[in-house]
């Protein structure tokens, strides 16, 4: 059984790069069948999908946010990071590391395992 | 992007009551949609994906039917556990993967 954690900083400033990592444990990473992407829920609001990437290094981005966002993964770590730039209050949110099913890398599909989540306030 | 669009927002129902939740794509999604709970303060569970298939572990009283545009995830025989908000999400138009607003099914 997969298991993903969260970890980061909970308060980032305006205007500064929001940066989180997720640790895979249980499976591996190399995994054929897997993505692993962010996704994120501000308070009392849905789930945007914001990025993923497979472990050959492919990435994908979610067009809202392509412009301020980097996923990047690294095998020898089982981990794979987000990073945010120029954040603002809008981007307060809890942010959850998912993996994301592929039957064989072309198409990410269904989120089958999910982080606990990490709660990051943009505040000054 | 592919717009999902759940209904009811919300959905009143007693424990052992029925309960179907509805999941409208704004252009076909073919069968590639899913369903997760959410309770509050824990991550989104999966419980059915490729429009009608149950995730490891789901009980057979969590149904999902449709194709298309048109989804639904049907529960029968609410228990407490299942008071809970559900989101619906395609991958088929991907990317991005698009998740609907929610429904929350509330304790009548």
């Amino acid at each position: 059984q997969l298991h993903l954690q969260e970890s980061g900083p909970g308060l980032v400033k305006p205007s500064e790069t929001l940066s989180l990592t997720c640790s895979v444990s249980g499976g591996p990473f190399n995994s054929i069948f897997h993505f692993w992407g962010w996704i994120r829920q501000a308070p009392g609001k849905g789930l945007e999908w914001i990025a993923n990437v497979y472990h050959t290094g492919k990435t994908y981005y979610n067009p809202s946010l392509e412009s301020r966002v980097t996923i990047s993964a690294d095998l020898s770590k089982s981990q794979f990071s987000l990073t945010l730039r120029s954040v603002t209050v809008a981007d307060t949110a809890v942010y959850y590391c998912a993996s994301q099913y592929t039957s064989g890398g072309e198409t990410a599909e269904y989120f089958e395992h999910w982080g606990q989540g990490s709660l990051v306030t943009v505040s000054s | 992007e592919t717009v999902l669009t759940q209904s009811p927002a919300a959905l009143s129902v007693s424990p052992g009551e029925s309960a179907t939740l509805s999941c409208r794509a704004s252009e076909s999604v073919s069968s590639g949609l899913a369903w997760y709970q959410q309770k509050p303060g824990q991550a989104p569970r999966l419980l059915i994906y490729d429009s009608s298939a149950r995730a490891t572990g789901i009980p057979a009283r969590f149904s999902g039917s449709g194709s298309g545009t048109e989804f639904t995830l049907t529960i029968s025989s609410l228990q407490s556990e299942d008071f809970a908000v559900y989101f619906c999400q395609q991958y088929n138009n991907w990317p991005p993967s698009t998740f609907g607003q929610g429904t929350s099914v509330e304790i009548k």
